[in-house]
């Protein structure tokens, strides 16, 4: 009965390279949230998907990131050509359908990305 | 434009008395409203919801109260524990499906 996955813990990527992170959700889940946290703020809503779809994508930036949630396999946050400003903890969170304005997401340990 | 403040950083409560974490909204679209704790190197756990049908919600030692008039929830933990000590999220959401998070709000409880 695993909690939300996510890998690697830690990424280190070198300034114009891709990043990949994965999760996968407790089982049973249906809905994948993504949330960015940069150092001393609070997280930040990025995406949202359940399987083979995106719902609000409202809060990921334009260029260079995407998000996928494949029928089977881990969610996965891509992002391209990395900057130092994408430096930061990426979150994953999931819930099963209609919970998270009763019993919340259950969010991953998240993956923290540093680009170097 | 941050839509959820929290304008304690930090506090500090003695082991044993109340701790009240404060959090106020700006979107009067809102309706829904959890509380999260986060310990350094791992995900935030939930502690607590409210909704704006209730102005209160208790489980355990930890009680969320909720003013909708005036755009602020709070959190009481009590009585407080070492264990409590960590970083406290308030989050806030008008579908109840993505949420909008504060900065949060350091609490250290001194033995």
């Amino acid at each position: 009965n695993a909690g939300v996955m996510q890998n690697p813990r830690h990424l280190v990527r070198r300034r114009g390279q891709e990043a990949r992170l994965r999760c996968s959700p407790m089982k049973g889940h249906s809905h994948v949230y993504w949330y960015r946290q940069l150092p001393e703020e609070g997280l930040k809503f990025m995406v949202y998907l359940q399987k083979e779809n995106i719902i609000d994508e409202s809060g990921m930036p334009k260029e260079r990131f995407s998000a996928e949630f494949p029928k089977e396999g881990p969610s996965i946050l891509r992002i391209q050509q990395v900057v130092r400003g994408d430096s930061a903890a990426y979150f994953c969170a999931s819930s099963p359908l209609n919970s998270p304005s009763d019993y919340g997401y259950t969010f991953g340990s998240g993956t923290r990305l540093t680009v170097v | 434009d941050q839509q959820v403040k929290q304008n304690s950083p930090s506090l500090s409560v003695q082991e044993g008395r109340i701790s009240i974490l404060n959090c106020d909204y700006t979107n009067s679209m809102f309706d829904y409203f959890l509380w999260y704790k986060k310990y350094p190197a791992e995900g935030p756990t939930f502690l607590i919801s409210i909704s704006s049908i209730k102005d209160k919600n208790e489980d355990g030692r930890f009680t969320v109260f909720l003013n909708k008039s005036a755009k602020h929830l709070s959190l009481h933990i009590v009585p407080s524990q070492p264990g409590d000590s960590a970083v406290y999220f308030c989050a806030a959401s008008a579908s109840g499906q993505n949420f909008v998070f504060g900065p949060g709000t350091r609490l250290s409880v001194l033995p």
